[in-house]
């Protein structure tokens, strides 16, 4: 079955930059009709979509974190990568990937597939 | 950005009863809503895609409606595994956004 596991320290200091892994099994990621996401989730808070990567590299980002983010595609090693630049204290939260399943003729688009989430907190 | 508005942000609830969530988009957006439920400590899951479509493995207790701005999610006899967060989410376009939640409580 398809499994998303995130990586990745727990603890980053102010302007550092946070670096994250989804390790992605059951599946490959070069495969068409997913867009591999960026969640997080500040403590106690909703849902905050951060970005995404497709099978073919193509990326797009929240433009909150425009200029801070990028999220690459590591395909030999079937997994995709978040890096979040300047990190503040406001970055602190816990982090999910997740697989956004497309299928057009079922008008889905929908984030069918999570990880358990990964805690950063941003603190020196 | 669409903003997503959920109402209410909390309710209280018994089991057996019919529970209903409202979420309102910020623009028309079809039919390209989604339902997540979240359990605390846990990952969000998949209830409801495309406004109406039940994922599936999803109990038929949990429906959706609406379309253009206007979207309901109801269950219609609440169990005790159900007592969790509720959030929309619109997949219409970037950046995706989600409601800011709907906690179902005891």
């Amino acid at each position: 079955q398809v499994q998303l596991q995130e990586s990745g320290p727990g603890l980053v200091k102010p302007s550092q930059s946070l670096s994250l892994t989804c390790i992605v099994s059951g599946i490959s990621i070069s495969r068409g009709g997913y867009h591999w996401t960026w969640i997080r989730q500040h403590p106690g808070k909703g849902l905050e979509w951060i970005g995404y990567i497709s099978y073919s590299g193509s990326a797009n980002y929240s433009p909150s974190l425009t200029g801070r983010i990028s999220i690459s595609l590591d395909t030999s090693k079937n997994q995709f990568s978040l890096r979040l630049a300047s990190v503040t204290a406001a970055d602190t939260a816990i982090y999910y990937c997740a697989r956004d399943l497309i299928m057009p003729a079922m008008s889905k688009d929908a984030f069918d597939m999570w990880g358990q989430g990964t805690m950063v907190t941003v603190s020196s | 950005d669409i903003q997503m508005t959920q109402s209410p942000s909390s309710l209280s609830a018994s089991v057996g009863d019919r529970v209903t969530v409202t979420c309102r988009a910020s623009q028309s957006i079809g039919t390209s809503l989604n339902w997540y439920q979240q359990i605390p400590g846990r990952a969000p899951k998949l209830l409801i895609y495309a406004a109406t479509s039940l994922q599936s493995g999803v109990p038929s207790r949990f429906g959706g409606s609406g379309s253009g701005t206007d979207f309901t999610l109801t269950i219609s006899s609440l169990q005790p595994e159900d007592f969790a967060t509720y959030y929309c989410q619109q997949s219409y376009n970037t950046p995706r956004t989600f409601g800011q939640g709907t906690k179902v409580e005891f």
